[in-house]
């Protein structure tokens, strides 16, 4: 079975700092793709970043970046120059042409 | 503890008809929140609801789509006379408490319109 797991219920950051979020996964399929997802409290999910597994290089969306381990399937989101703004949910999700996967969740606060 | 459970996986429907996904939380949770992706597109959230109370349903179409968690059995969403726009994965996920908590997902159900 295909599984998505985030280690880190909860994790808070200083603004302007950097934080990194764990997120690891299981699958035998050569091709997916994982995502991380931004949950504020208005609920709605704003895709931040996306890796597509046949990509050796790490994505990288202005202060968001990836360290993609394809050997590890670990797949975690640094966050540099945190901002008050960042403060929310963050889902890790996996996804193959028949599957979706998500892990739990890490609540992501930034302390001024 | 089994997980989120949602059924049918897939779903197949003809234009006009009606349908439903089911969405039977984790043990103890009493909140629900359906979402749906659409095809090369990110999640978008639909409705969160507890039991047998509607929260915020500011993700509804305002038409054809309505939503229920009741007291006893699945949280049901019910899409009526479907067209082949709504043709999509639709995931629900609960959680224990209110919403920003842990939220665990099911698999999904991929909803074909022909």
């Amino acid at each position: 079975a295909q599984t998505v797991t985030q280690s880190q219920p909860e994790m808070s950051v200083q603004e302007a700092e950097t934080v990194t979020l764990s997120c690891t996964y299981d699958t035998s399929e050569s091709n997916y793709y994982l995502f991380w997802y931004k949950q504020p409290p208005s609920r709605q999910m704003i895709l931040v970043i996306r890796q597509e597994a046949y990509k050796q290089q790490n994505a990288t969306e202005n202060r968001f970046s990836v360290n993609f381990q394809k050997a590890a399937k670990s797949f975690s989101l640094k966050i540099s120059d945190s901002q008050l703004g960042d403060t929310a949910m963050y889902f890790c999700a996996f996804m193959t042409q028949s599957d979706m996967r998500f892990g739990a969740g890490t609540r992501l606060t930034v302390k001024p | 503890n089994a997980g989120v459970m949602q059924n049918p996986r897939h779903l197949v429907r003809r234009r006009g008809q009606e349908a439903r996904l089911r969405c039977s939380p984790m043990k103890g949770h009493s909140h629900v929140y359906w979402y749906r992706q659409l095809p090369e597109e990110g999640l978008k959230f639909m409705v969160y609801l507890q039991k047998e109370n509607i929260i915020d349903e500011s993700g509804m179409p305002k038409e054809r789509f309505s939503a229920e968690f009741p007291k006893e059995g699945p949280s049901i969403l019910r899409i009526q006379q479907v067209v082949r726009g709504d043709s999509a994965a639709y995931f629900c996920a609960s959680s224990v408490l209110a919403a920003n908590n842990e939220q665990f997902f099911g698999p999904g159900t991929r909803l074909t319109v022909l």
